[in-house]
């Protein structure tokens, strides 16, 4: 499989403890993007990198929430003292540098809060 | 900020009959515009982008799109839906700085009846 893979692809987890998801991007996509997506919404940037460095971050990030991709490959979203607010789909996609011809999308981690 | 605005929350329609779904964006400069199709259970899916020359753009399974910029729209069609278009429909426009990272519409959320 040659897409974005994301993992879990479910997590139910209680109020106040943390998660990690992970995001697989294509090898030779060198963007990472995070956006969250909530009921009868459309998805919400969250964060994005190019390479290993996170070049922006949404005020929809709170200190509770963590990214990383350390080398440049797989990235992993944490979610500190999890609050039932926190209760959503987490989507990663990736493109090439330019991201012209559009993002490929993992399939999401839905995170529910309870 | 850009933004984008997709009027219809739920279509339903019955197959053979024709669909428009309607996006507007705020930007008035150099715009990109992309559709995205969720199928249930699936990742994000590139239907159709628009980057510039023909305002007409074809796109993966039948539908199209127009740009009409003294609008301000992006509306999708398909001149005959089927059942197998039921899925939730996204417009996006990314910024155009050098995230690129996409704003989306809250979709729109087509049931196609056999």
């Amino acid at each position: 499989d040659t897409g974005v893979s994301q993992d879990p692809r479910h997590k139910i987890t209680k109020r106040g403890q943390n998660v990690t998801f992970r995001c697989d991007p294509i090898s030779e996509h060198n963007r990472l993007y995070w956006y969250r997506q909530t009921l009868g919404q459309g998805p919400e940037f969250l964060t994005y990198f190019q390479n290993e460095a996170q070049l922006e971050k949404s005020r929809l990030l709170s200190d509770r929430f963590s990214a990383e991709r350390p080398k440049g490959s797989f990235s992993t979203l944490e979610i500190q003292r999890t609050e039932q607010g926190d209760s959503a789909m987490y989507l990663c996609a990736s493109s090439l540098e330019t991201a012209l011809y559009g993002y490929t999308f993992g399939s999401g981690t839905r995170l529910t809060v309870v | 900020a850009q933004s984008v605005s997709q009027h219809n929350h739920h279509v339903i329609l019955s197959e053979a009959a024709s669909l428009e779904l309607g996006c507007n964006y705020s930007y008035g400069g150099t715009v990109n515009l992309f559709w995205y199709v969720q199928y249930p259970g699936q990742h994000l899916q590139l239907l159709l982008k628009y980057f510039s020359g023909d305002p007409l753009v074809k796109g993966i399974k039948g539908f199209e799109a127009e740009f009409i910029k003294s609008k301000f729209s992006f509306n999708l069609r398909k001149p005959s839906v089927q059942w197998s278009d039921t899925a939730e429909y996204f417009c996006a426009v990314p910024t155009m700085d050098s995230s690129y990272k996409l704003i989306f519409g809250s979709g729109t959320r087509l049931l196609v009846r056999p």
